[in-house]
């Protein structure tokens, strides 16, 4: 059972225009989030996370925004640049959780168009 | 950068044959893990450790062992391949702030 779900396997926008990823997760004992980044042929890196003490934390050009009531998280890119096409991925840990293992969504493609 | 190596970054091999991937680390990262990516499974726990000789299970651990003989070195053994485990492995180590996982470059391992 997904404990983490991003329902959008791709997402396509305009250069210049906002992105939205969203990521769902069904375990409210998660208190961590994660976005990672991944162009083909490379290893996932680390963009940005937040605590759930907070409820949104910004990046430059990246912000994310969690709603715990909802248990939704959001990734937001503005302006989004033709280099940010990627697999983006959403993930989350929790106290307790087994040596903070992170349990991971199964990604959305993002492609960014000229 | 972390400082993670990962070798071979491509393997191709035979059902049946053992195969080790190795994951190396310069800073002294206490927890490792190894991570499998396949397409519409995002990213999934193999194994992982929490120190020298410290080792345990993850989600898809079957298939799979693990032996961390010095802090710097993880190793990811395929006892026997199947083509069920082509796919790509990635390390990572935990660092910084909170649960932050820093990843490796990948190995890409093709079981024919």
């Amino acid at each position: 059972d997904q404990q983490v779900k991003q329902n959008s396997p791709s997402l396509s926008v305009q250069e210049g225009r906002i992105s939205i990823l969203n990521c769902d997760y069904t375990n409210s004992m998660f208190d961590y989030f994660l976005w990672y980044k991944k162009y083909p042929a490379e290893g996932p890196t680390f963009l940005i996370s937040i605590s759930s003490i907070k409820d949104k934390n910004e990046d430059g050009r990246f912000t994310v925004f969690l709603n715990k009531s909802a248990k939704h998280l959001s990734l937001h890119i503005v302006p989004s640049q033709p280099g940010d096409s990627a697999v983006y991925f959403c993930a989350a840990s929790y106290p307790g959780g087994s040596q903070g293992n992170l349990i991971f969504g199964k990604g959305t493609k993002l492609s960014v168009k000229p | 950068d972390a400082g993670i190596t990962q070798s071979p970054r491509h393997k191709v091999t035979e059902t049946g044959t053992p195969v080790t991937l190795r994951c190396h680390q310069t800073e002294n990262h206490r927890y490792m893990y190894w991570y499998r990516q396949d397409p519409g499974h995002g990213l999934r726990l193999i194994h992982y450790s929490y120190g020298v000789k410290d080792t345990d299970k993850g989600e898809v651990s079957d298939g799979y062992s693990v032996s961390r003989s010095k802090t710097e070195d993880f190793l990811l053994t395929l006892e026997s391949a199947t083509s069920s485990q082509t796919s790509v492995y990635f390390c990572a180590i935990r660092q910084g702030v909170g649960e932050t996982q820093y990843f490796g470059p990948g190995t890409r391992l093709l079981v024919l």
